[in-house]
């Protein structure tokens, strides 16, 4: 079965701690994203990579960091900089090749900073 | 600075009935266009999408509509059924080049059908 999978689901972390989101796909695809989704609020981009060893800030990128040493994983650690870490994470991929290629996206990850 | 407007929160729908979702749009450079469906603690589905050379795509039970003059688009469903309550979110991204899509979304609409 090609999907991506996000782990843990759930993740609780006290406030000045880094924390290291997991994100990995077997689809194949070129391309992966990062976004964070806060409540009554849509879909905001933190990084993107377009291929390995790549990558791109976002809408949103301060207090976060991600690392592309692999096409399937595309690991995002949100750091003590990140003045409001408690979100839903949201990670995707797409084909990367073809313009308007539609985003496949994992099942998120909740953060909670105590 | 809001790009992607979705300006309805919210929609209650009785079931068999044409559910309509509207999004508008301000940046011109926005060239593709496309609908997820979320449930909640999920991660979107995609729906449908339309390009910018259209103004109409169909899938079933769903349609797109584009309207570029007025930087609008719409999402129709008939006939609603009650599995497709969930948020709806428009994306929109610009042309210019392959690879990695920034797309940019829109706040959501939770739609309800009421059997």
């Amino acid at each position: 079965d090609g999907g991506i999978t996000q782990s843990p689901k759930y993740l609780f972390r006290k406030e000045g701690q880094n924390v290291t989101l997991s994100c990995e796909q077997n689809l194949n695809h070129d391309a992966m994203y990062w976004y964070r989704q806060d409540p009554g609020q849509g879909l905001r981009l933190i990084y993107y990579s377009q291929i390995v060893n790549d990558f791109q800030k976002g809408d949103i990128a301060e207090g976060y960091s991600v690392s592309r040493e692999k096409k399937e994983s595309f690991p995002l650690t949100v750091t003590s900089a990140q003045k409001n870490p408690t979100a839903f994470y949201l990670c995707a991929s797409s084909i990367g090749d073809t313009r308007g290629d539609e985003q496949f996206f994992g099942p998120g990850t909740r953060l909670t900073v105590l | 600075d809001q790009q992607v407007k979705q300006n309805s929160p919210s929609l209650s729908v009785q079931e068999g009935r044409i559910s309509i979702l509207n999004c508008d749009y301000t940046n011109s450079m926005f060239d593709y266009f496309l609908w997820y469906k979320k449930y909640p603690a999920e991660g979107p589905t995609f729906l449908i999408s339309i390009s910018s050379i259209k103004d109409k795509n169909e899938d079933g039970r769903f349609t797109v509509f584009l309207n570029k003059s007025a930087k609008h688009l719409s999402l129709h469903i008939v006939p609603s059924q009650p599995g497709d309550s969930a948020v709806y979110f428009c994306a929109a991204s610009a042309q210019g080049r392959q690879g990695a899509q920034k797309l940019v979304f829109g706040q959501g609409t939770r739609l309800t059908i009421n059997p």
